[in-house]
């Protein structure tokens, strides 16, 4: 069982590139969820999921577009990367309403 | 809007002694859940313990334990007899179920960041 997975660990983008942080669990969580966080500020929501082929805006959507073609698998997209995307990246899952989010080992992006 | 607030930046506690962390929220709801999370070096979020705002007895979880006072809206997680591998980010975090326009998400704290001494 490997929980909840992130790919990749670290990435250095140039701005105006593109790219694709992969979310993959195998607990069954129905629910899914992308965080940012950032020094100071804990973490914030970006976008989440309550189901296959569901997508939702969380606290700061800007600049991110996601999606869950597969129950087990959540995308994020950055089209357009800038520096005040610098951040690391946490995904995580749950099981449904009020329940435990288990979150994924995060994603450091270096925005130059 | 829910806020969550830490307002110890930063603790210290020698090994084997007892130490506790202060969160307090802000929420109109009667429905809730509350969580602190800890950060290692590794920066992986691990859940410490959970609190459902309907229960009135505090959560326990080994050395892990909270003050939960609704009325006040006051959530302080205690640590005992800790250990080096306490070393850490604590977040506290409130959530409100779906329904009614929520999302289920997370509100963070800004943590706290303690340190366990030998």
């Amino acid at each position: 069982n490997a929980g909840v997975t992130q790919t990749p660990k670290f990435r250095v983008l140039k701005t105006g590139q593109s790219m694709t942080l992969l979310c993959a669990q195998d607990m069954n969580h129905e629910y899914m969820y992308w965080y940012r966080q950032d020094p100071g500020m804990g973490l914030r929501l970006i976008h989440y999921s309550v189901g296959e082929g569901t997508t939702a805006k969380g606290e700061v959507p800007d600049g991110y577009n996601v999606s869950r073609l597969k129950k087990q698998n959540f995308l994020l997209g950055l089209e357009s990367a800038a520096p005040s995307q610098t951040s690391v990246y946490f995904c995580a899952g749950s099981g449904g309403e009020g329940e435990t989010q288990y979150f994924g080992p995060g994603t450091r992006l270096l925005v130059l | 809007a829910q806020t969550v607030t830490q307002s110890q930046p930063e603790m210290s506690v020698q090994e084997a002694e007892t130490v506790t962390l202060s969160c307090t929220y802000d929420t109109s709801e009667s429905n809730y859940y509350l969580f602190w999370y800890k950060q290692p070096p590794s920066r992986q979020m691990i859940l410490v313990i959970r609190q459902e705002a309907y229960k009135q007895q505090n959560a326990t979880e080994n050395r892990f334990s909270v003050n939960f006072q609704k009325a006040a809206k006051s959530f302080s997680l205690k640590i005992s007899d800790s250990q080096l591998g306490d070393t850490a980010m604590y977040f506290c975090a409130f959530m409100k179920p779906l329904g009614g326009g929520a999302t289920n998400k997370l509100i963070f704290g800004t943590g706290t960041l303690l340190a366990v001494q030998p």
